[in-house]
């Protein structure tokens, strides 16, 4: 089945530490994202991008860096300076970047701090 | 800028009775409107769309939406609400123009008791 897989589930991240979750789809599309969800803020934008070997800052990319050398890979990294990491991460990417087209979400990844 | 407000954190229903989940916007000309859902620990899921034409959107799972250009709204209906609609339910926005990429509201969590 066509769709967005994000692994792992569940990451556990220690001080001083990098860690990177993974999206990867099958859907052929050509616009990929990463949202950040906190209890009570809905989802805030940490990257996207519209095409391979391009993307864009979102509203809270301080701390995060991402790559997108296939079009079905768009890998997050929470670095070091990300001082506060604890979050659920959304991956979620659309047919183009044109704005009528739905996104698809993948299941997300819980970050946690050890 | 553009913007969403979702003045609800929870709506309670009664199964059987319509429901409404509400939504205003701001955005610099015409926007491309749309509601998602989510079940705890999934990723979100695309309900339905406004982009043009009718201002009554109608979705997957019975929900249907009406689009109000003077009140920049966007509201949620279902005419009959089931326990199993019990969720949390995004509203985004995006302009033609402008950021390439939605903004999303904080969530309403709907409650359908039986």
């Amino acid at each position: 089945d066509g769709g967005i897989t994000q692994s792992p589930k569940y990451l556990f991240r220690k001080e001083g530490q990098n860690v990177t979750l993974s999206c990867e789809q099958n859907l052929n599309h050509d616009a990929m994202y990463w949202y950040r969800q906190d209890p009570g803020q809905g989802l805030r934008l940490i990257y996207y991008s519209q095409i391979v070997n391009d993307f864009q800052k979102g509203d809270i990319a301080e701390g995060y860096s991402v790559s997108r050398e296939k079009k079905e890979s768009f890998p997050l990294t929470v670095t070091s300076a990300q001082k506060n990491p604890t979050a659920f991460y959304l991956c979620a990417s659309s047919i183009n970047d044109l704005g009528n087209q739905p996104q698809h979400f993948g299941d997300g990844t819980r970050l946690s701090i050890l | 800028a553009q913007s969403v407000a979702q003045p609800e954190d929870q709506v309670n229903v009664a199964e059987g009775n319509p429901l409404t989940v509400k939504c205003t916007y701001s955005v610099s000309g015409n926007p491309y409107l749309f509601w998602y859902v989510q079940y705890p620990n999934r990723g979100l899921q695309f309900l339905l769309k406004y982009i043009t034409g009718d201002n009554l959107v109608k979705g997957s799972y019975g929900f249907e939406a009406e689009f109000n250009k003077s009140q920049t709204s966007f509201h949620l209906k279902k005419p009959s609400a089931l326990v199993s609609d019990s969720a949390l339910y995004f509203c985004a926005v995006r302009g033609y123009t402008g950021r390439r990429a939605l903004t999303f509201g904080s969530g309403t969590r709907l409650q359908v008791q039986p």
